[in-house]
């Protein structure tokens, strides 16, 4: 059953720290994995995507990684803003019997003062 | 480039009455999707259109919802009757569809959302 599994389920960080999201899936034959930014009450809003041979993806402060021998994404996010405030939902694409896209349930981040 | 235009932004209905939402997606977008977000999940897919064909409605609930995309462009995601568990954001999408696969095969573009309140 392909399944994308995303942790932690939300996250509470001081303005100006690090963090990082987890994304693990099992989604195969594997076609490209994306983060998405969702802020509250706004529709989700594309932050990378990365095909199979990619390792790594930056977007200003964001920077995704992809394992694909272990079917693992990282989404890192450096010198946190208050804007950063969101959920960050992984999403992998892959062709079974068609294309398919897997939405993971989302990292809930809250960036405090 | 205008995005995905959704409207309702927001809808509150009693259970039992209907309601519907519309769509315009990017133009020159092929396909078309819409997701049933509940508060907390990820999107859920209920149903994809290729032009005005139906290419997966596999969980769209079809004794109460209803979609349709005529000539290929709008389209119209209905309830009726609604339930109380149909409370949820109603999102739209739109992607490019490149045959042979590709980085941005299926990226997806979205509204703002429409949001369901059934009372």
């Amino acid at each position: 059953k392909n399944q994308v599994e995303q942790s932690p389920q939300s996250l509470i960080i001081l303005e100006g720290k690090n963090c990082t999201l987890q994304c693990n899936y099992t989604v195969s034959p594997f076609s490209n994995l994306r983060w998405y930014k969702q802020d509250t009450g706004r529709g989700p809003v594309s932050l990378t995507i990365m095909t199979f041979s990619e390792n790594t993806k930056s977007n200003g402060r964001y920077t995704a990684t992809l394992d694909a021998d272990t079917k693992q994404s990282s989404l890192h996010i450096t010198a946190s803003q208050l804007s950063d405030s969101a959920s960050y939902i992984c999403v992998v694409s892959g062709i079974t019997g068609g294309f398919k896209t897997i939405f993971g349930a989302g990292t809930r981040l809250f960036v405090k003062a | 480039e205008a995005g995905v235009a959704q409207s309702p932004r927001y809808k509150i209905i009693e259970k039992r009455q209907s309601v519907a939402f519309w769509c315009n997606p990017i133009s020159g977008h092929a396909t078309l999707y819409w997701y049933q977000q509940i508060l907390g999940q990820g999107p859920k897919l209920l149903i994809q259109f290729q032009n005005n064909g139906v290419v997966d409605d596999s969980q769209l609930p079809k004794d109460r919802f209803s979609a349709e995309r005529l000539k290929g462009v709008d389209s119209t995601l209905k309830i009726q009757p609604a339930k109380l568990e149909d409370s949820a954001v109603y999102l739209c999408a739109s992607s490019l569809f490149r045959r042979g696969g590709g980085p941005n095969t299926g990226e997806l573009f979205f509204g703002e959302g429409s949001r369901l309140t059934v009372l």
